[in-house]
């Protein structure tokens, strides 16, 4: 079964600067990876994905994200983070051609400061 | 498109009672799937539904039951709330199969609270 571990329960930074959010994940097959954004009181937004090709992803709002197969990583980043920016940052993997449940992980709370 | 709708947003019940979340889709989506959102938990998998007639359990299946009569809804009951049950839970909707199948949309959310 794959698992997905996000270490950092909160990442507080400030405003205009860089940010990274670390996601590793476990799975003897191959996956697809995943980052979605949820603003308070509101649903999961899909921020971007990794299905195959190139290892750098770029997704809305100014965020990327680069897939390490050896470091099993799919780490978030953003080099100017903004006040919007706060909100909780889920990771999360499916299995390529095995269906499309999602596995989660904890989640990160991004607070950015003035 | 109004994308996936849940109602209700919020609910109050007391243990032993029952209720049905709403999830609706208009997208045309085979999948649709329930998550339950615990602090410190992430989500995670109730139940799933791959098209009409056709359900499967996910992760935390135990307490609750769905069924999926018609592609465009896919109601999850609570026969008998438990505090356990206290969650935000989330429907989402994507294709089956092919491209973009991996893309889901997720509904905003019904806020559950079981006194």
């Amino acid at each position: 079964a794959q698992s997905v571990t996000q270490l950092d329960s909160q990442v507080p930074v400030f405003e205009e600067a860089p940010v990274e959010l670390r996601c590793n994940y476990s799975s003897s097959v191959s996956v697809y990876l995943f980052w979605y954004v949820q603003y308070p009181n509101q649903g999961l937004q899909l921020l971007l994905k990794y299905l195959s090709g190139s290892t750098l992803v770029k997704g809305i709002n100014g965020f990327e994200a680069e897939f390490n197969k050896s470091q099993t990583s799919f780490h978030l980043r953003k080099p100017s983070v903004h006040i919007s920016d706060t909100a909780e940052y889920f990771c999360a993997v499916s299995l390529t051609g095995g269906g499309n449940k999602l596995t989660f992980g904890t989640g990160t709370q991004l607070k950015v400061e003035l | 498109n109004a994308g996936v709708t849940q109602t209700p947003k919020f609910q109050v019940l007391k243990t032993g009672q029952s209720m049905t979340l709403q999830c609706a889709q208009d997208m045309n989506h085979e999948y649709m799937s329930w998550y339950r959102q615990d602090p410190g938990m992430g989500l995670r998998l109730i139940h799933y539904s791959v098209g009409a007639g056709i359900t499967d359990q996910g992760e935390v299946p135990n307490g609750y039951n769905v069924s999926r009569s018609t592609t465009e809804d896919f109601p999850l009951r609570l026969l008998s709330a438990a505090p356990s049950q206290t969650s935000v839970y989330f429907c989402a909707s994507s294709y089956w199969g092919g491209q973009g199948a991996e893309t889901q949309y997720f509904g905003p959310g019904t806020r559950l609270l079981v006194l």
